[in-house]
């Protein structure tokens, strides 16, 4: 079992429809979730952390965790075409290294 | 957040040699970390670079093959050695910036594109 498991994609919604990404984990000890966009020849921008049960909003981003079900989830509200990219989402334990899942390519069609 | 830059941003070289990145920080930061990124796939922990002791390797990661150094909190270096097309990849270092606000958090740099002939 992957330590942090995605749906690889393509996820593909059209414009103004919500996008949602998902991921699972199999570290009880985790402590800090993310997720990261990544740009085909960028490197990952953190654009959510989340650290503790339920939802976190910022913008047209949502992110939700239940540590019970070790799951997170990002929404993404009012999709834009700029929005498609690989999501990778990412956990902490501590100052340990992050841990990323293998991402989910979005693609938001005009 | 912490501005993160690194030299080369990108290289071609021959099999067998060596390329050494440079990973340089605006602030001080306690953790320091190069990942490996090889085309079409996710991130993999190379190493932990600690200040002022050796490197912490993930398992499958040597020190010959990939020494790393931190002379201080704010510089690290990666050297990719003896390499060959398989370590055709882009190479990242991650900082753990010491949080105001005690929440962890990790940024990235913008990478160095590797590519071995």
């Amino acid at each position: 079992q992957k330590e942090v498991e995605q749906n690889s994609g393509p996820l593909s919604v059209p414009e103004g429809a919500i996008a949602s990404l998902n991921c699972t984990y199999s570290d009880r000890g985790s402590q800090s979730f993310f997720w990261y966009r990544q740009y085909s020849g960028k490197s990952p921008e953190l654009i959510m952390s989340i650290y503790s049960n339920g939802d976190k909003e910022d913008g047209r981003f949502t992110a939700q965790l239940n540590k019970a079900s070790q799951y997170v989830s990002l929404l993404i509200r009012d999709s834009q075409p700029s929005d498609s990219a690989t999501y990778l989402c990412a956990v902490k334990r501590g100052r340990r290294a992050l841990t990323f899942g293998s991402g989910t390519r979005l693609q938001v069609q005009p | 957040s912490a501005v993160i830059s690194q030299k080369p941003s990108r290289d071609i070289c021959q099999r067998g040699t060596s390329l050494t990145i440079q990973c340089q920080v605006d602030s001080q930061v306690t953790m320091m970390f190069w990942y490996r990124q090889q085309p079409g796939q996710s991130l993999t922990l190379i190493a932990t670079a600690n200040q002022g002791s050796e490197a912490t390797y993930e398992s499958g990661f040597v020190i010959d093959k990939f020494p790393i150094s931190r002379p201080n909190l704010t510089f690290s270096t990666l050297t990719v050695s003896n390499m060959s097309p398989e370590d055709s990849s882009i190479y990242l270092c991650s900082v753990d910036p010491l949080p105001r606000d005690r929440k962890e958090t990790q940024y990235f740099g913008p990478g160095t594109r590797l590519l071995v002939l």
